[in-house]
């Protein structure tokens, strides 16, 4: 399977505190995205970084990529109870407009 | 970001019968739609490509004459699966990407089919 995994699987925090969350993929990328997905909902588009990017910002949103590791994280500072949602990274294969999910987090915040 | 519809949100049918589902842009034209499949608490598996215009391109594992999938139109396409059974049942996502939106796909909130 080419489908990327995502660790943890499950996370429960606190309001206020970070969460971090990672992905490994497995094939040559152009990009990674992340995408937030609430219960029985359809995706929302976070960010997209670039395969020459290594760290991009976005509000309270930080990715990494290290594509020697063909490895992503996010981190969601300052957690809300609202962040409370499953977070998947999805890559696309090379010369293909695919994208190809990672297994998902579930990130719960209690207030 | 683009807005991309699914009709209907939720659909309930019997064993044997065929559902279909559609997937509209409603503000950029599509050359692309993209269908995938969840199951509970899993991720989006892709289960087939489809261009306007053409013939779709299913993913390994997909049976085409299960899952029809029609592109007729630069904002519409439908998903038809035929002869449903309880197996069947999941979320179906659609996305959409092309036009003046590039490549970046743009996705439906998705079809809850359960099949009794």
């Amino acid at each position: 399977s080419q489908q990327g995994e995502e660790d943890p699987q499950a996370l429960s925090i606190q309001e206020g505190e970070n969460a971090t969350m990672n992905c490994s993929y497995k094939t040559s990328i152009n990009n990674l995205q992340w995408y937030r997905q609430n219960s029985g909902r359809g995706l929302v588009h976070l960010i997209l970084i670039r395969s020459n990017e290594r760290e991009k910002h976005s509000g309270r949103l930080r990715v990494t990529l290290d594509t020697s590791k063909k490895s992503s994280s996010l981190l969601i500072t300052a957690s809300r109870a609202a962040d409370t949602a499953s977070y998947f990274c999805a890559t696309d294969a090379e010369n293909t407009d695919k994208l190809i999910f990672g297994t998902g987090t579930r990130l719960q915040v209690f207030p | 970001g683009a807005v991309v519809s699914q009709h209907p949100s939720r659909v309930i049918c019997k064993s044997g019968t065929s559902v279909k589902i559609e997937c509209r842009s409603l503000d950029f034209q599509a050359t692309t739609m993209f269908w995938y499949r969840q199951f509970p608490k899993k991720s989006l598996m892709l289960m087939a490509t489809s261009n306007e215009g053409s013939k779709a391109t299913y993913e390994q594992g997909v049976e085409k004459d299960k899952f029809l999938i029609n592109h007729a139109s630069l904002t519409l396409s439908t998903l038809t699966v035929t002869s449903a059974h309880p197996e069947d049942s999941s979320f179906y996502i659609c996305s959409a990407s092309g036009g003046a939106r590039g490549n970046e796909q743009f996705f439906g909130p998705g079809t809850r089919l359960t099949v009794l």
